[in-house]
């Protein structure tokens, strides 16, 4: 079975630059969740999806962080401005439902300079 | 809230020996643990969870955990490591009855085997 894609894999952008992340899940998997992963540091969740709707964002930096799934498949989460700090792995998971078990991509690791 | 620590940056073991990586938590209700691992060069993948039943729950690869209520511990173990074992391993969180639907993780351990 494939597994969760994401693109790109790499990313260096200038602070206050826009930057965008792919995600598509498992087929099927109803559950889809955005991590942020610090250097040194466990993942952060910043949104989880189930279907199309929006589950979690208690975590997501609404001021410059956006993310949606359209048709409750692939998604997006876009950074706008970036600021330093946000220099981490993205980790894009999916799931078929609630606590069920997580199926990682590889992540985006995003530099900000 | 719901908060889980992981108190060692670092476990080392030598091959053929038993392991043990550790997991508290913080919930104010009952708790789904989980555990997954992180190998170099690839994805985060599920060990093993425990939602209710029995306090013994294995998983893959001939690792277990143990749940203990009284102690809020979920340690991760092994009867004997391997040199393939070693990766960065985290343990996750999400208490059952507070409403949030998302998991907390820990910092991580990792976990060195020496031949």
């Amino acid at each position: 079975e494939a597994g969760v894609a994401q693109s790109p894999r790499y990313k260096i952008i200038e602070k206050r630059q826009s930057v965008a992340f792919w995600c598509n899940p498992i087929s099927g998997h109803a559950t889809l969740y955005w991590y942020q992963q610090i250097l040194g540091q466990g993942p952060k969740l910043l949104i989880q999806f189930q279907n199309n709707g929006v589950v979690d964002d208690s975590q997501l930096p609404k001021d410059r962080f956006s993310a949606e799934r359209l048709k409750g498949v692939d998604s997006t989460l876009k950074i706008q401005p970036a600021k330093l700090e946000d220099s981490a792995v993205y980790l894009c998971a999916s799931s078929l439902g609630l606590d069920q078990k997580q199926y990682f991509g590889p992540g985006t690791r995003l530099t900000v300079t | 809230a719901q908060s889980v620590a992981q108190p060692e940056d670092q476990v080392n073991v030598a091959e053929g020996n038993p392991l043990t990586v550790k997991c508290t938590y913080s919930v104010s209700g009952n708790p789904y643990l989980f555990w997954y691992v992180q190998y170099p060069n690839r994805g985060l993948q599920f060990l093993l969870k425990y939602i209710t039943g029995d306090n013994l729950v294995k998983g893959s690869y001939g690792f277990e955990a143990e749940f203990n209520k009284s102690q809020t511990s979920f340690h991760l173990k092994k009867p004997s490591a391997l040199v393939s074992d070693s990766a960065l391993y985290f343990c996750a969180v999400r208490d059952m009855d507070t409403g949030r639907r998302a998991l907390t993780f820990g910092s991580g351990t990792r976990l060195q085997v020496q031949p």
